[in-house]
């Protein structure tokens, strides 16, 4: 079985300062890892992905992950907190064995304070 | 990627009636899944739409209850049936799309179908 857990239901940053937010995940196979963000009132817009190639990944709006093997971890960072980047953030993950079907954490909702 | 839309994008619904909510693909996918979002929470996916056959549902939901077709590989409609407020949601439909593209293992989102019970 696969499981997603996301420290922190909510995080309050200032703006201008560094975004962190935490994913462990479980699986007994490879995992494919995913952040995706969803904006109020809108569907999910996928972040950045991890499927078994580099371990420092790069996505849109300037957000990077980098998954740690050994700590079963995919934590998403962002140098520099912009006022729009408050939204909630999943992360999930899926395997070939699981037929690709993504399991989420509870998500992480980001105030971004002035 | 793939341009997913979903109607109603919204709907007020009086309890133990039923609504179909539609998802429309603008590409062929091979994979099409439907999630529930309760108020407040994550998502939980509900099943997986199968062309041509029955879907395949998660523990806890049942087919009477989320009745889903797949007449072809773009288009599918789940059916929230005899509802009661605790069905108040947003349900979102997600395509995966296979091949040897650097979108393989990825889903893409559709916009949701907010519900509201009453």
């Amino acid at each position: 079985a696969q499981s997603v857990t996301q420290l922190g239901s909510h995080v309050s940053v200032s703006e201008g300062a560094l975004v962190l937010l935490r994913c462990n995940y479980s699986s007994s196979v490879p995992p494919y890892l995913f952040w995706y963000v969803q904006y109020p009132n809108q569907g999910l817009q996928l972040l950045l992905k991890y499927t078994s190639a580099a371990t420092l990944v790069k996505g849109i709006n300037g957000f990077e992950a980098e998954f740690k093997k050994s700590e079963t971890s995919f934590h998403l960072t962002k140098p520099s907190a912009h006022m729009s980047d408050a939204a909630e953030y999943f992360c999930a993950v899926s395997t070939k064995a699981a037929g690709n079907k993504l399991t989420f954490g509870g998500g992480t909702r980001v105030l971004v304070k002035p | 990627s793939a341009v997913i839309s979903q109607k109603p994008s919204r709907d007020i619904c009086q309890r133990g009636t039923s609504l179909t909510i539609q998802c429309q693909v603008d590409s062929q996918v091979t994979m099409m899944f439907w999630y529930r979002q309760q108020p407040g929470q994550s998502l939980t996916l509900i099943a997986t739409a199968n062309q041509g056959s029955e879907a395949t549902y998660e523990s806890g939901f049942v087919i009477d209850k989320f009745p889903i077709s797949r007449p072809n590989l773009t288009f599918s409609t789940l059916t929230v049936s005899n509802m009661s407020p605790e069905d108040s949601s947003i349900y979102l439909c997600s395509v995966e799309i296979a091949g040897g593209s650097s979108w393989m293992n990825e889903q893409f989102f559709g916009p949701g179908t907010r519900l509201t019970v009453l």
